[in-house]
């Protein structure tokens, strides 16, 4: 079947760490989007890619890295310049004709112990 | 710039009757708007879309909702609901013109009680 995978699914990392989450899909879909969502925040767009090897950056980009090597992965990377990393992050891919369409993995969540 | 604002944080329901979960939009340029549902620790999964066609949108699981100019409105309803419907809502404003960016409220949790 035809989707998205992220993982890891929950994750744990130490202040001062890096941590990278995967996001991969098989949609052949050209556009990626990773956002952050916290409680009562809704959804917030931290980087987006629309074509392999160039990619945007979103509302809270700051703490965050991406890459787009392959079409079918957009993995993030979550710094320790980020100062409240505790979220859930959630992967997206759409048709470029269609951003508003968006197919979502089932996020990852992110705990800074 | 465009935004949304979801009226209810939370509105519960017995099963089998309405659903009502109301947005409002603001948007500079002729907007799409979406609905999305979001089940616990699940991603999001797109229920219908407005992209300027007609005003009465359908989308899955018997939902639709109305865009209304005049308020600014894109409320969503169902005629009757089922236990499988408590999730979270969200709904989505986007602008027609360049990247489409969308600007996702905050959210209405639905409970639905037997």
């Amino acid at each position: 079947d035809g989707g998205i995978t992220q993982s890891p699914k929950y994750l744990f990392r130490k202040e001062g760490q890096n941590v990278t989450l995967s996001c991969e899909q098989n949609l052949n879909h050209d556009a990626m989007y990773w956002y952050r969502q916290d409680p009562g925040q809704g959804l917030r767009l931290i980087y987006y890619s629309q074509i392999v090897n160039d990619f945007q950056k979103g509302d809270i980009a700051e703490g965050y890295s991406v890459s787009r090597e392959k079409k079918e992965s957009f993995p993030l990377t979550v710094t320790s310049a980020q100062k409240n990393p505790t979220a859930f992050y959630l992967c997206a891919s759409s048709i470029v004709r269609f951003p508003g369409e968006l197919f979502f993995g089932e996020g990852s969540r992110l705990t800074v112990l | 710039a465009q935004s949304v604002t979801q009226l209810d944080s939370h509105v519960s329901v017995s099963e089998g009757t309405p659903v009502l979960l109301r947005c409002n939009y603001s948007s500079s340029y002729s907007p799409s708007l979406f609905w999305y549902v979001q089940h616990p620790n699940k991603g999001l999964q797109l229920l219908l879309k407005y992209t300027s066609a007609a005003t009465l949108v359908k989308g899955i699981n018997g939902f639709e909702a109305e865009f209304k100019k005049s308020e600014t409105s894109f409320h969503l309803t169902k005629p009757s609901a089922h236990m499988s419907d408590a999730a979270e809502y969200f709904c989505v404003v986007s602008e027609n013109t360049g990247f489409q960016k969308l600007v996702f409220g905050t959210g209405t949790r639905l409970l639905v009680s037997p």
